[in-house]
């Protein structure tokens, strides 16, 4: 069985950092790209991050470039998103998402964990 | 960056009705060289993470039931359940996979009448 579980999340200031983690199973997870993408308290959902399955390729919604990061170690199984300098409007629960194959440069999402929540708050 | 539109915002539909939700695109989503339209449908229930039901526009997801149906072209699509369960309820979201940033819509909340 496909599972994504992220962890991570918590209370942080605005400018503070946070790094959010999720541990992948059940499938082949350096086969695959995967993206965190985010879901304000009773709002919409919003695409943050993609990486390609070897890491040599990311990409970033621009509200968060130069703030996040997204990474992954094939031989953990995990993915990663380093988040700095972070802002009221960052407050979201934070998901896991895996990218169908070959879907990488044009991605839907097929598997998704059940998320974490992030509030940047003083 | 595209614009999705969906509408209406919420529904209430009786019980083996036909639910309908539209979602526009701010500029068209169809790859004129494979004749394919990047757009996806999710579902989320309360407390539940999306889950994937249409992509291509019209293409089922494995395991969906095939009372959930999607159609349209370009830059207006429509999902369609043909005979609404009570398990329906949640709210439905589409999604553009043609361009950076992939972007959704603002969801419609689907309820029974």
């Amino acid at each position: 069985e496909v599972q994504l579980v992220e962890s991570g999340g918590g209370l942080v200031q605005p400018g503070g950092s946070l790094r959010l983690s999720c541990a992948a199973s059940g499938f082949t997870f350096s086969s695959y790209w995967m993206s965190w993408v985010r879901q304000a308290p009773g709002k919409g959902l919003e695409w943050v991050a993609n990486i390609k399955h070897d890491g040599s390729e990311k990409y970033y919604v621009d509200s968060v470039k130069g703030r996040f990061t997204i990474s992954r170690d094939n031989a953990k199984n995990s993915l990663y998103l380093q988040m700095n300098n972070l802002r009221a409007e960052d407050t979201a629960v934070y998901y896991c998402a895996r990218v169908p194959p070959s879907r990488g440069w044009n991605p839907y999402f097929d598997c998704w964990g059940q998320g974490t929540l992030v509030t940047v708050s003083s | 960056d595209i614009v999705m539109t969906q509408s209406p915002d919420s529904l209430a539909v009786s019980l083996g009705e036909r639910a309908t939700v539209n979602c526009k695109s701010s500029q068209s989503v169809l790859d004129s060289s494979n004749n394919k339209n990047y757009l996806a449908w999710y579902q989320q229930k309360p407390g539940q993470p999306p889950k994937l039901l249409i992509y291509w526009a019209s293409t089922r997801e494995s395991g969906v039931p095939d009372r959930f149906s999607g159609s349209g072209s370009g830059t207006d699509f429509t999902l369609t359940i043909s005979s609404l369960q009570a398990e329906d309820v949640a709210v439905y979201f589409c999604q553009q996979y043609y361009g950076i940033p992939y972007t959704f819509g603002q969801g419609t909340k689907l309820e029974i009448k």
